[in-house]
């Protein structure tokens, strides 16, 4: 079936620095891609909708500057959490959609640790 | 904006028991989307509905999609200890295409004591 990979599966950074996670869809394309956070015992908070070739959109309260997506190919999306604090500490999901049909799968998820 | 209400936010039940969980909507959906994600993981698709009525089993699960397009449940029979998990109700309005985004429950929380 449909899988959707990410990268790292959990990193530590220092507060300050940035980090990039990958979201690939290893055997459909995807052109558009959904990047989620996720705090304890919550429900996916969708951050920002992730097109190929085109700007990102962002959800209403999510600063685009500091949560970098980028959508170059139709099997990869990456975000970029840049100047990271501590506060951004959390899981990040990432969902793609099978363009032949109507389902969405999700990747496995990315902790960020910011220490 | 669109709103899913899932219902019960947690249950702790013996195994060898049936389970049911529901989600309704203030506005109409045209897919539904059942997933369970177990701790320190990403959702997994469970059950995709697509059509008012439908009714769809995976196993010992159970999803229908209600008539009224606004309001989906998921039964789960003879439980087991690995279904512990948070499962995830998600709806979108479309009937066609995978791009728009998901409204997703706030997730039922289930327990299952050997």
């Amino acid at each position: 079936g449909a899988v959707v990979s990410q990268h790292p599966s959990r990193v530590i950074c220092k507060s300050g620095t940035s980090v990039k996670i990958e979201c690939r869809s290893l055997d459909f394309q995807a052109t558009t891609m959904f990047w989620y956070r996720q705090f304890p015992k919550q429900s996916l908070m969708l951050m920002a909708t992730s097109n190929e070739g085109s700007k990102a959109t962002y959800e209403q309260g999510v600063e685009k500057d500091k949560f970098l997506i980028n959508h170059a190919s139709l099997t990869l999306s990456t975000l970029t959490v840049t100047s990271a604090h501590p506060e951004d500490s959390s899981f990040y999901i990432c969902s793609a959609g099978d363009i032949s049909g109507n389902t969405i799968y999700f990747g496995e998820g990315s902790w960020l640790t910011v220490v | 904006g669109q709103q899913l209400n899932q219902s019960p936010q947690s249950m702790f039940i013996q195994e060898g028991e049936d389970v049911s969980m529901n989600c309704t909507s203030s506005s109409i959906f045209n897919t539904w989307l059942w997933y369970k994600q177990d701790p320190g993981e990403g959702p997994v698709l469970l059950i995709a509905l697509y059509k008012a009525g439908e009714l769809t089993s995976n196993g010992r699960l159970t999803a229908q999609f209600g008539i009224t397009r606004k309001d989906s449940f998921l039964n789960i029979s003879a439980s087991i200890p690995s279904d512990v998990g948070i499962y995830f109700c998600a709806g979108h309005p479309s009937s066609g295409g995978s791009n728009y985004k998901l409204t997703f429950g706030k997730g039922t929380l289930l327990t299952v004591n050997p």
